[in-house]
């Protein structure tokens, strides 16, 4: 089935230690988005990719960047993760052509210790 | 910032229909209106969007009114499993972006 996958399900790293998250997709669906969800609170979005041009929101620390070598594939990295960018990220994916919803990948909890 | 507006909590008895409403008064012409729900600790999940007219899938129906300022997601016999944090969400046209709100907990109890 096509889907977005995220890798790792679970993520412990140390602080100030760069971190890596994927996310891939077998839906080729031009826009990837990733999102920051701490607990009880709702799915914050980070930055996205319309294809290749990258989109970053306005209160999205410079620790975080993103990199998307192509249509498949989406990484989040965190230059130097502090204690409060413990979350779950999630990825999704959405085409602008079909407007048949926006697919969520099952998320990384990220622990920093 | 998200521009719907949902009650935080409602409760349902298990094999009752939940009705969860949502405004979205300054929803534009091209936007739709999304669904999600969030279990805990998983992703969000798709459940149905529409336009202007009145939609109908395995899952749920949505009910949006003739302006548009407004929409119901109806789930016909909620289950134990339907317990979730519910979103409504505005997207489409210029706006691709899912920008979420607080969402409802919806809580269906035995």
């Amino acid at each position: 089935d096509a889907m977005v996958i995220q890798n790792p399900r679970y993520q412990v790293t140390q602080f100030g230690k760069p971190v890596t998250l994927s996310c891939s997709q077998t839906l080729n669906h031009n826009v990837m988005y990733w999102y920051q969800q701490k607990s009880s609170q709702a799915p914050k979005l980070l930055f996205h990719y319309y294809d290749k041009d990258f989109n970053n929101e306005a209160d999205t620390p410079d620790n975080f960047q993103s990199r998307r070598p192509n249509t498949s594939f989406c990484f989040l990295d965190i230059r130097s993760p502090g204690l409060g960018d413990a979350a779950m990220y999630l990825c999704a994916t959405g085409s602008r052509d079909i407007y048949n919803g926006y697919t969520f990948g099952s998320g990384t909890r990220l622990t920093v210790v | 910032d998200a521009k719907t507006t949902q009650p935080p909590s409602m409760d349902c008895a298990e094999g009752r229909a939940a009705n969860l409403p949502c405004n979205h008064s300054t929803i534009s012409g091209n936007e739709y209106v999304y669904w999600y729900r969030q279990i805990h600790s998983q992703g969000p999940q798709y459940i149905i969007h529409g336009l202007k007219n009145n939609e109908t899938n395995e899952m749920a129906s949505l009910i949006i009114t003739e302006d548009r300022k407004s929409s119901t997601l109806i789930l016909p016999h909620a289950t134990l499993r339907d317990t979730a944090v519910y979103y409504c969400i505005e997207s489409g046209g210029s706006n691709y972006k899912l920008t979420f709100g607080k969402g409802t907990l919806l809580t269906v109890n035995p």
